[in-house]
């Protein structure tokens, strides 16, 4: 079945500092959704990219979305201790056993220090 | 104000016992999923509805079992057959289903505790 593997599975990070997460999918996805959720709190949607090769950004977040839309980054630049949670990538399966499903990434949990 | 509401926020069982966890939504969305999150595994599909009176297993359904009888409601029942069942359960809709498959609106979950 499909497997969305995301990575670096902890970050610690000095405040100002810059933050990537990666994810990569076993199977080509329809598109892939990004999600933060913060301490003790739950999943909020930030994102979906469709298109191959697609850049989206919000502020200091920048989403990519690779060209055979397999794997997908999110970038912080500058963080700020609002940053601080677990962000995930959901992939939307486009074919085989899993079509229609989207399958949810570990999560990459992003610690600021002030 | 739209949303989904889950309930109870904390709950405590023993073992042996069966539980069900409420999931309401007044969002109109058809389709509704159920999630466990462990920590440093993500989030898990128990379970999905597509429509009223449907719903498929996800990839750990065993143990649990839910039902979907009208549009806004969709619980969830932890079973005794369910070997590990301390997690955090999030409920979510979407407006769309399969490839259109739209943005997850979660609920604020449940912390089932078991005893």
């Amino acid at each position: 079945g499909q497997q969305v593997m995301q990575i670096p599975q902890y970050q610690h990070v000095q405040e100002g500092e810059d933050f990537t997460t990666y994810c990569n999918s076993s199977t080509t996805l329809s598109n892939i959704q990004w999600y933060k959720q913060r301490p003790g709190g739950h999943p909020v949607f930030l994102i979906q990219l469709v298109k191959s090769g697609e850049v989206k950004k919000q502020k200091r977040l920048t989403f990519q979305f690779g060209e055979a839309k397999k794997n997908s980054s999110l970038h912080i630049t500058a963080t700020q201790t609002t940053d601080v949670g677990t962000y995930f990538c959901a992939g939307l399966n486009a074919g085989g056993t899993s079509y229609g499903k989207l399958t949810f990434g570990q999560g990459t949990i992003l610690t600021v220090h002030p | 104000d739209g949303g989904i509401t889950q309930s109870p926020k904390y709950l405590f069982r023993k073992e042996g016992q069966n539980v069900t966890l409420s999931c309401e939504q007044n969002l109109n969305h058809d389709a509704m999923y159920w999630y466990r999150q462990d920590p440093g595994q993500g989030l898990r599909l128990i379970y999905y509805s597509q429509i009223v009176n449907d719903f498929q297993k996800g990839d750990i359904a065993e143990g649990y079992s839910v039902s979907r009888e009208k549009k806004e409601s969709f619980p969830l029942t932890v079973t005794s057959a369910q070997k590990n069942p301390t997690a955090f359960y999030l409920c979510a809709s979407s407006t769309g289903a399969g490839l259109n498959t739209g943005e997850l609106f979660f609920g604020e979950g449940s912390r089932l505790t078991v005893l």
